[in-house]
């Protein structure tokens, strides 16, 4: 069964940019029909889509977040990364990678990971 | 984007009651949609993909049904484990997105 697990630092500061990593294990990131995202979630709300990236390394993002996301995958390491730029507190929350599947539903969630943006 | 919208915002249930979430989309999604399932400080659940099909592993008791712009999950008998919040996805056209959440609470 595959697993992913994100990793990145604890703290950033705002107007810095935000870097995660998700490892994937279990499974080849390059195989089966599958497409690899990243969401993230504030503290006490909803959920927000930030993009995606599929084996090939094509992408889509959210208009919202467009201009300050890259998304990338590294098959050799079986990892995907995010990388969102000139953050400010609003950016706080917990980031999250899934898998996707054929029906554009998220099967296979990271724990997720609490980023907070402060000075 | 289209808008996801689900009511109620929160149910208080007991144990063995039958609990009903709808979700509404702001276009029709055809059953392009998904029913996920969090707990505190735990990441989303998948229940249902393609409005009505049960991920492999989840209990029977979890159905969802609809289509078009109208959808419902039911829980049939709910049980100590299923308090939480449940959440719906539209997956028809991107962004993905999701509704506000529904958050199942003991009674």
């Amino acid at each position: 069964q595959v697993q992913l697990q994100e990793s990145g630092p604890g703290l950033v500061k705002p107007s810095q940019t935000l870097s995660l990593t998700c490892t994937v294990s279990g499974g080849s990131i390059s195989s089966g029909s599958y497409y690899w995202t990243w969401i993230r979630q504030p503290a006490g709300k909803g959920l927000e889509w930030i993009g995606c990236i599929y084996t090939s390394g094509s992408t889509n993002y959210n208009p919202s977040l467009k201009s300050r996301v890259t998304i990338s995958i590294d098959t050799s390491k079986n990892q995907l990364s995010l990388k969102l730029s000139s953050v400010t507190a609003a950016d706080t929350a917990v980031y999250y990678c899934a898998r996707g599947g054929g029906s554009w539903e998220l099967d296979s969630w990271g724990p997720g990971t609490l980023v907070p943006v402060s000075s | 984007d289209i808008q996801m919208t689900q009511s109620p915002s929160s149910v208080s249930a007991s144990v063995g009651d039958r609990v009903t979430i709808t979700c509404r989309a702001s276009q029709g999604l055809s059953r392009w949609l998904a029913w996920y399932q969090q707990k505190p400080g735990k990441a989303p659940k998948l229940l249902i993909y393609a409005a009505s099909n049960l991920q492999s592993g989840v209990p029977s008791r979890f159905s969802g049904s609809g289509s078009g712009t109208d959808f419902t999950l039911t829980i049939s008998s709910l049980q100590p484990e299923d308090f939480a919040t449940y959440y719906c996805q539209q997956a028809n056209s991107l962004p993905l997105t999701f509704g506000g959440g529904t958050k199942v609470e003991i009674k």
